[in-house]
């Protein structure tokens, strides 16, 4: 799996976008970018995923670059409950005999 | 909804004890992960399988072990429990399939060994 990388933290005014970045310069072809958030005590929950497209949710929106070398998870109006830690990763099309690798990820905080 | 339990919130055991930690999904996934969680380290893959009775190691397979007898019973066992196993444990699981998938995971374990 390609590796990412991510800032360690952020913080983000409530109401305004949260952008997050991540970086996975060595992605392949047929790799997804995905996004899960992790809110204390709790397990990680799916955001959104994308391969090169962009992609929106209800949730939030993914913008993949052209190159695919990077990608920046978007929150479009910030509330305090999105405080959490946001993990960015690759992954091919299915699992099946695959590790399902995350990193440490950015721990977004929402300031009132 | 998908649903991934983990069959305790808390638990706290002594060093030396031998832990079964188990994980149960109800959606007939393939594959089933085992993690911890520590500050500032992130989650780290212990075991995966992506069958029945198949496992395979994560990034950190050393002193535990899995079983995996019926498909949606994914177990993580401890031999002889240490103090520097003391962490958060969480499960996923996900399916194969040639769309798209992502993992679901359950609210996880916080594990004392003293």
């Amino acid at each position: 799996d390609a590796k990412t990388t991510q800032p360690t933290s952020m913080d983000c005014a409530e109401g305004r976008a949260a952008n997050l970045p991540c970086n996975h310069s060595t992605i392949s072809g047929n790799e997804y970018v995905y996004w899960y958030r992790q809110i204390h005590s709790q397990g990680p929950q799916y955001i959104i995923h994308g391969l090169k497209n962009n992609e929106t949710n209800e949730m939030a929106s993914l913008i993949i670059t052209e190159d695919r070398k990077s990608s920046t998870l978007i929150l479009p109006h910030a509330t305090l409950r999105d405080t959490a830690v946001y993990y960015c990763i690759v992954r091919v099309a299915h699992f099946g005999n695959e590790k399902l690798t995350f990193g440490t990820g950015t721990r977004l905080t929402i300031i009132p | 909804d998908v649903k991934v339990t983990q069959s305790s919130r808390y638990l706290v055991k002594r060093t030396g004890e031998k832990v079964f930690l188990e994980c149960v999904q109800d959606m007939d996934h393939e594959n089933m992960f085992w993690y911890r969680q520590d500050p500032g380290l992130g989650l780290r893959l212990i075991y995966f399988s992506y069958d029945v009775k198949m496992k395979e190691k994560g990034d950190i397979p050393e002193g535990y072990s899995v079983s995996r007898e019926k498909k949606e019973r994914f177990s993580l066992i401890l031999e002889s429990a240490s103090t520097n196993q003391t962490s958060m444990y969480l499960c996923a699981s996900s399916p194969t399939a040639r769309q798209t998938t992502e993992a679901f995971f359950g609210q996880g374990t916080r594990l004392t060994v003293v």
